[in-house]
């Protein structure tokens, strides 16, 4: 079954910093491009940042650049988000989403669609004093 | 950065209706375009992808349209397990955006 686990969130002040983490299991991880998407209490979706498969390529909204990381651990199947001065418009859950895939079968090589088809359950994150 | 603009914001329908919900691009997101479906308390999921595309599991009254600027999501007769928020994205440059979303609600 494939499987995204969020975990890290919690109650951090301005300033502040967090690590996220997702766990993944049920696909080939490296195979994968992944990305963080947010969403702050009762609004609608924000795309945070996009790292490929290989980890060269890395994208990020311009609200977060600068100040968040995102890099993976495809030995240990892990997609990571590292948070620094966190703001009050931070606050949001956080979810890990599957992107465009790379499928080899029979000698060949396919892409999944490039588009976010599986997310996690997320992970909160509330930034306050 | 591209901005995708859905209407209505809210759509008050009955089971068995037809659902028309529409996304805007302020520039040509060509057929880079999928639908997202959200229940309450639950993660996203994908519908649609490039336009026209079902995702896996996605039953066949769920239909996408559209090029350029102009998309629309139908659903052909509504579920009761249809009345969700959806939200449209593009992929077509970073960053990637999301639209607003519209509310499909019980009348």
């Amino acid at each position: 079954e494939v499987q995204l686990v969020e975990s890290g969130g919690g109650l951090v002040q301005p300033g502040g910093s967090l690590r996220l983490s997702c766990a993944v299991a049920g696909f080939t991880f490296s195979n994968y491009e992944m990305n963080w998407v947010r969403q702050a209490p009762g609004k609608g979706l924000e795309w945070v940042a996009h790292i490929s498969g290989s980890g060269n390529t890395i994208y990020y909204v311009d609200s977060v650049k600068g100040r968040f990381t995102i890099s993976r651990d495809n030995a240990r199947n892990s997609l990571y988000l590292q948070m620094n001065s966190l703001r009050a418009d931070d606050t949001a859950l956080y979810y890990c989403v599957r992107g465009r895939g790379r499928i080899s079968m029979f000698g060949m090589t396919t892409e999944t669609p490039d588009a976010f088809d599986i997310w996690g359950q997320g992970t909160m994150i509330t930034v306050s004093s | 950065e591209i901005v995708l603009t859905q209407s209505p914001d809210t759509l008050s329908l009955s089971p068995g209706e037809r659902a028309t919900l529409s996304c805007r691009a302020s520039q040509s997101v060509g057929s880079h375009l999928a639908w997202y479906q959200q229940k309450a308390g639950q993660a996203p999921r994908l519908l649609m992808y490039d336009v026209s595309n079902r995702a896996t599991a996605i039953p066949a009254r769920f239909s996408g349209s559209g090029s350029g600027t102009d998309f629309t999501l139908a659903i052909s007769s509504l579920e009761p397990e249809d009345f969700a928020v959806y939200y449209c994205q593009h992929r077509a440059d970073w960053p990637r955006t999301f639209g607003q979303g519209t509310k499909l609600e019980i009348k």
